[in-house]
């Protein structure tokens, strides 16, 4: 089965600097991967995914995130953090059609803190 | 489009009682996934039901149980609610297969808190 880690779990970046979540996968095939962001109390809205094809995505609010099959990761940037984007990021990734079910396994998330 | 829509928001439970949630996915969706999320373990997938059978179950026990209508709204059931049980309950919905396939769009949780 497949498997997420996230090794930090709380990174703290000053308003307007560049921002970097690492994210490391586990699984067999051509993962499908996934960076949700959830705000406090709220549900996950979904920033990026890949799934095939270039390996730099182009996600909402600014961010990108770029798949390396070599290094089994899938790293969430942003050039320049805004306030707003202080949440919870989620890395996760699915098994998609090879395993015919939707089993999406999630990281155990980051916390972002944005300093004024 | 309207997105997932979860209800209740907030629900206070006592052990012992059971508790229903619901969970209305987009227009067009016809998979929906469960997923229980508390501060310590994170995430979880609990189960998932496309075309009313559920097509994969998470590790939780038999008391989670839940089903999906010809309608695709989807409820979930918590028997013998335990403390341990108190969490955020998110239902995901996905598109059928294509391009997209795969996606999941989350509503807003229900918030369960059991005394």
């Amino acid at each position: 089965a497949q498997s997420v880690t996230q090794p930090d779990i709380h990174i703290t970046v000053s308003e307007g600097a560049s921002l970097e979540l690492r994210c490391n996968y586990s699984y067999g095939a051509t993962p499908y991967l996934f960076w949700y962001v959830q705000s406090p109390g709220q549900g996950l809205q979904l920033l990026l995914k890949y799934f095939s094809g270039d390996t730099l995505v182009q996600g909402i609010k600014g961010f990108e995130a770029e798949f390396k099959r070599s290094q089994s990761s899938f790293n969430l940037r942003k050039p320049s953090v805004h306030w707003s984007d202080a949440a919870e990021y989620f890395c996760a990734v699915g098994a998609g059609v090879v395993d015919n079910n939707n089993d999406m396994r999630f990281g155990a998330g980051t916390r972002l803190t944005v300093k004024p | 489009k309207a997105g997932v829509t979860q209800t209740p928001r907030y629900l206070i439970k006592t052990r012992g009682q059971q508790v229903t949630l619901s969970c209305s996915p987009i227009s067009g969706h016809r998979s929906v996934s469960w997923y229980q999320q508390t501060p310590g373990q994170g995430l979880q997938f609990l189960f998932e039901y496309f075309s009313e059978t559920q097509r994969n179950k998470g590790n939780f026990p038999g008391r989670f149980s839940g089903r999906q209508f010809s309608n695709s709204r989807s409820e979930m059931n918590v028997s013998t609610l335990e403390l341990g049980d108190s969490a955020l309950y998110l239902c995901a919905s996905s598109p059928p297969r294509g391009p997209s396939t795969d996606t999941q769009y989350f509503g807003p949780g229900t918030r369960l808190t059991v005394l």
